[in-house]
């Protein structure tokens, strides 16, 4: 499984944009880039997922340079309710058997302030 | 529009007493995984089923079990709760093709007296 790592807290303002870069020097050919949000005391959410360039929804956009050795999370205008931690996971797509299961890194706890 | 659906919200439990935790989903997932968390850590996976097959990660205490007795349930036992199991409980459901991540319950928040 490819290990990931994130800086483990960021601090930002409403209405900036944030960018949160997880690197995974050892993805494999196979593997795929998901992004978890957690709120305390609830369950990671689902934010984003990608496996090369650039993947937009309407929360966020995820940004992987061509060598995927690491991934970018970016949210546009931020506002106090992002305070989350955000979880950068790496792993196959495809889940068979006993394999493939994500494993969650450290984190990056983002702070939002007025 | 709840689809993993974990009961209790809150579970204290005496030391030593087994409890169960439960976890159901809507979504006809054919993957259900456990994780534990503690406080200001990542979850950690306990074990995962894929349909019927159980898969347990090899750090996971023997004090957990788990039982998955149809598509839409999955159960998490803990036999002999101790101080260090109290924490937050989740159960996440995925497909076998992970097209838009793990989904998650709400979690059962444990708490061992």
């Amino acid at each position: 499984l490819a290990k990931t790592t994130q800086p483990i807290s960021m601090d930002s303002y409403e209405g900036q944009e944030v960018n949160i870069t997880c690197s995974h020097n050892n993805i494999a050919t196979n593997d795929y880039i998901t992004w978890y949000q957690q709120f305390p005391s609830q369950g990671p959410r689902f934010i984003i997922q990608g496996y090369k360039t650039k993947v937009t929804n309407e929360v966020a956009s995820l940004f992987i340079p061509a060598d995927r050795k690491s991934s970018t999370l970016s949210l546009p205008r931020v506002s106090l309710s992002d305070t989350a931690v955000y979880y950068c996971l790496v792993g196959d797509m495809k889940i068979t058997g006993g394999g493939n299961k994500l494993t969650f890194g450290t984190g990056t706890q983002l702070k939002v302030e007025l | 529009d709840a689809m993993v659906i974990q009961n209790p919200r809150y579970q204290v439990t005496q030391f030593g007493k087994p409890v169960t935790l439960s976890c159901s989903q809507t979504l006809n997932h054919n993957v259900m995984y456990w994780y534990q968390q503690k406080s200001s850590q990542a979850p950690k996976l306990l074990f995962h089923y894929y349909d019927k097959d159980f898969n347990n990660e090899a750090d996971t205490p023997d004090n957990f079990q788990s039982r998955r007795p149809n598509t839409s349930f999955c159960f998490l036992d803990i036999r002999s709760p101790g101080l260090g199991d109290a924490a937050m409980y989740l159960c996440a459901t995925s497909r076998d093709v992970q097209v838009g991540g793990y989904t998650f319950g709400s979690g059962t928040r444990l708490t061992v007296v």
